[in-house]
C-alpha cells in the first residue's frame, strides 16, 4: 500500500529558531499533500493545501507566513515553522493522495511533534 | 468545516462486534462517507468508504443507510488493538477536495 514517510518524528527547538518537516510519499507520487495540526486530546485541523509547482493554499487563520510550506516535487513536501515559539508546540501531520491505496484515499503520516521551548 | 455528528466515546468488549454510528445528515449526492481511526500519537490510518452502498473489507464494514444521513461502521471482532479515536468524514471525490475531519469517537475495547 501507500507510505508517506514523515521526518523527522520528534523535534525541540529553541524560540525564535525555524524547524523544517518533510513529508514524502515513497511509493507513488502526490501532486497534492495537506498538511495538519493537532492539540492533545483535540482533532485534526487542516492547515494548508500543498500543491507541486505552485504555491500552498491556507485555511482560513492560518498565518503564511509563519508556515512556509514548500512542494518542490511530486513526492516530496516541507513545512517549516518560522521564528518558532511556545504556542506552536503541536503536532503536525502531513497526506497525500493516491498511490496503492487508491485514487480517492488519503494516506497520513505518522506524524511530527514539535516542542518549543 | 465538519459535517458530521459522532458520540464523543464507546465501550466495547474484546471480541464482540464495535458498531460505531455516524450522522451525516446534510450529506450532498455527490458526497462519500470515510472512516479514519487514529491511534494514540500516530497519523490517521484509512478503514474504509462508500458512497451508497454497504461496502466491506478486511477491516471493517460500512452500512449507510438508505437515505444516506447516517452510517454505521462496524468492527465484527474488536481487540484491545482497536482501541482509537475513529473519524467520519465525508468527503467530495474529485478534484483532491479536502477531508476535515470532526471530533470523532473514542472506542474503548476493553479485556
Amino acid at each position: 500500500g501507500a507510505v508517506v514517510s514523515q521526518h523527522p518524528s520528534r523535534v525541540i527547538c529553541k524560540s525564535g529558531t525555524s524547524v523544517k518537516i518533510e513529508c514524502r510519499s515513497l511509493d507513488f507520487q502526490a501532486t497534492t499533500m495537506f498538511w495538519y495540526r493537532q492539540f492533545p486530546k483535540k482533532s485534526l485541523m487542516l492547515m494548508a493545501t500543498s500543491n507541486e509547482g505552485s504555491k500552498a493554499t491556507y485555511e482560513q487563520g492560518v498565518e503564511k507566513d509563519k508556515f512556509l510550506i514548500n512542494h518542490a516535487s511530486l513526492t516530496l513536501s516541507t513545512l517549516t515553522v518560522t521564528s518558532a515559539h511556545p504556542e506552536d508546540s503541536s503536532f503536525y501531520i502531513c497526506s497525500a493522495q493516491g498511490g496503492g491505496s487508491g485514487a480517492n484515499v488519503l494516506t497520513f503520516g505518522a506524524g511530527s511533534r514539535l516542542t518549543v521551548l | 468545516d465538519a459535517k458530521t455528528t459522532q458520540p464523543p466515546s464507546m465501550d466495547c468488549a474484546e471480541g464482540r462486534a464495535a458498531n460505531l454510528p455516524c450522522n451525516h445528515s446534510t450529506i450532498s449526492g455527490n458526497e462519500y462517507v470515510y472512516w479514519y481511526r487514529q491511534i494514540h500519537s500516530q497519523g490517521p490510518q484509512y478503514i474504509i468508504h462508500g458512497l451508497k452502498n454497504n461496502e466491506t473489507n478486511e477491516m471493517a464494514s460500512l452500512i449507510i443507510t438508505e437515505d444516506r444521513k447516517s452510517s454505521t461502521l462496524i468492527l465484527p471482532h474488536a481487540t484491545l488493538r482497536d482501541t482509537a479515536v475513529y473519524y467520519c468524514i465525508v468527503r467530495v471525490v474529485y478534484n483532491f477536495n479536502k477531508f476535515y475531519f470532526g471530533s470523532g469517537t473514542k472506542l474503548n475495547v476493553k479485556p
